[in-house]
């Protein structure tokens, strides 16, 4: 049974801090991973990706990625009451098709 | 670049009334498709995918079918609703040719 592990919050944040976001998954064959952003009520949109071991950086948002302890994270810099949203972690497994599994989500809170 | 359309956007169905939800897709051609479930509070569960018209895999054992009449058409039914059929239901392709997931608006179906 595959696997994607996250901490369901909330998160609260004061506004101008870092978020710090983490997710582990089972399968240690994943070779894809992937954060989305969900507001209330919306479809969850992708903010951002990674595939290699490290740090991957996109504007205020840096990703993670450690696949022999099986652990990627998401920072995120400056936050701003905007960001409060639920973040999904996404691991893809690959066997024929592409497929992706989805934590249930941390919910972050930025207070002013 | 993709467009999945998803429609309704809410409905609200008896228990043992018939579902049926149509997504379509633009900017693409031949498709993955994917149906995803949320329930409240919970992450995404990938129901059905579709790689070509006429191919179904499910991914879990429920009271949900779904067909693939053409290349940009994904329709998931059911013949009769449970209280347990109640969520937010998901269109998906791959943005490009990879795992990564790009999601329609979503239909909120609640069964009561």
């Amino acid at each position: 049974q595959k696997e994607v592990e996250q901490n369901s919050g909330p998160l609260s944040v004061p506004e101008g801090a870092i978020a710090s976001l983490n997710c582990t998954y089972s399968d240690r064959g994943s070779q894809s991973f992937f954060w989305y952003r969900q507001y209330s009520g919306k479809s969850p949109e992708l903010i951002m990706f990674i595939y290699s071991n490290g740090d991957k950086e996109d504007g205020r948002f840096t990703a993670q990625l450690n696949k022999a302890s099986q652990y990627v994270s998401l920072l995120i810099r400056d936050s701003q009451p905007s960001d409060s949203a639920t973040y999904l972690c996404a691991v893809g497994f690959s066997g024929g098709y592409n497929k992706l599994i989805f934590g249930a989500g941390t919910r972050l809170a930025v207070h002013p | 670049s993709q467009t999945i359309h998803q429609w309704p956007a809410t409905l609200v169905q008896p228990v043992g009334s018939p579902l049926s939800l149509e997504c379509t897709v633009e900017g693409t051609s031949n498709p993955n498709l994917y149906w995803y479930r949320q329930a409240a509070g919970r992450g995404l569960q990938l129901l059905f995918y579709s790689v070509g018209i006429g191919q179904i895999s499910s991914e879990v054992p429920q009271n949900l079918s779904a067909s693939r009449p053409q290349d940009r058409q994904f329709i998931l039914s059911s013949k009769k609703l449970l209280l347990s059929d109640s969520g937010f239901y998901l269109c998906a392709c791959p943005m490009k040719v990879g795992t990564e997931a790009f999601f329609g608006q979503g239909t909120r179906l609640t069964v009561v």
